[in-house]
């Protein structure tokens, strides 16, 4: 079953902690982006990769990071310097870059 | 940069009506524009996109129109049904890099029964 599989659905995140969001796609795709959504607003780009071993920062890059050692992997980590992390979290990919992208279902984070 | 404003940020419409939700961008050089649906809780689901070398598309009760002189772009939906309630995003892309995806703000669409 292909796709973009995102975990877990729901995470909570103590005060001075990080926690680590997993994306996994199995559709061969090279680039792979991370999205923080709010409430009843729109998306914003965390972070992209277009090729393994190499990222890009996004728009809202402070406060999180991000690795790239495999292909078909993109973990997104908020760390304790986030100071507003509840957010829905959405990771995408795409063939190539500049490409359509397509979303994995969404992780919401919350905070303690 | 480029900037894509979406609108309305709320609309209703009885079942059966016709829905349209209209955004500009501002980048005369993006060349791809998608729509996302997204239903609560869950990713954006690409629904309808259109290159700019082409006007309107269709694919059954949703179509999508493009006025490159004006920088705007429409989605339209027919015959609407309930299943149609959720968020729409629209988006403008210069293919061609990875930094250059701009989505518009979301309209939530709701169908009255």
């Amino acid at each position: 079953d292909g796709g973009i599989t995102q975990s877990p659905k729901y995470l909570f995140r103590k005060e001075g902690q990080n926690v680590t969001l997993s994306c996994e796609q199995n559709l061969n795709h090279d680039a792979m982006y991370w999205y923080r959504q709010d409430p009843g607003q729109g998306l914003r780009l965390i972070y992209y990769s277009q090729i393994v071993n190499d990222f890009q920062k996004g728009d809202i890059a402070e406060g999180y990071s991000v690795s790239r050692e495999k292909k078909e992997s993109f973990p997104l980590t908020v760390t304790s310097a986030q100071k507003n992390p509840t957010a829905f979290y959405l990771c995408a990919s795409s063939p190539d870059t500049g490409g359509i992208q397509y979303f994995g279902a969404g992780t919401r984070l919350s905070v303690l | 940069g480029e900037n894509v404003e979406q609108h309305p940020s709320t609309l209703s419409v009885q079942e059966g009506d016709s829905a349209v939700i209209k955004c500009t961008y501002s980048d005369s050089a993006s060349n791809y524009f998608p729509w996302y649906k997204q239903e609560l809780g869950k990713g954006p689901q690409l629904i309808i996109d259109i290159r700019s070398n082409v006007g309107e598309k269709k694919d059954q009760r949703i179509a999508v129109t493009l006025n490159k002189t004006a920088k705007h772009f429409s989605l339209h939906i027919t015959e609407t049904q309930p299943e149609d309630s959720a968020v729409y995003f629209c988006a403008a892309i210069l293919y061609s890099s990875a930094s250059k995806i701009i989505f518009g703000s979301g309209t939530r669409l709701s169908i009255r029964p």
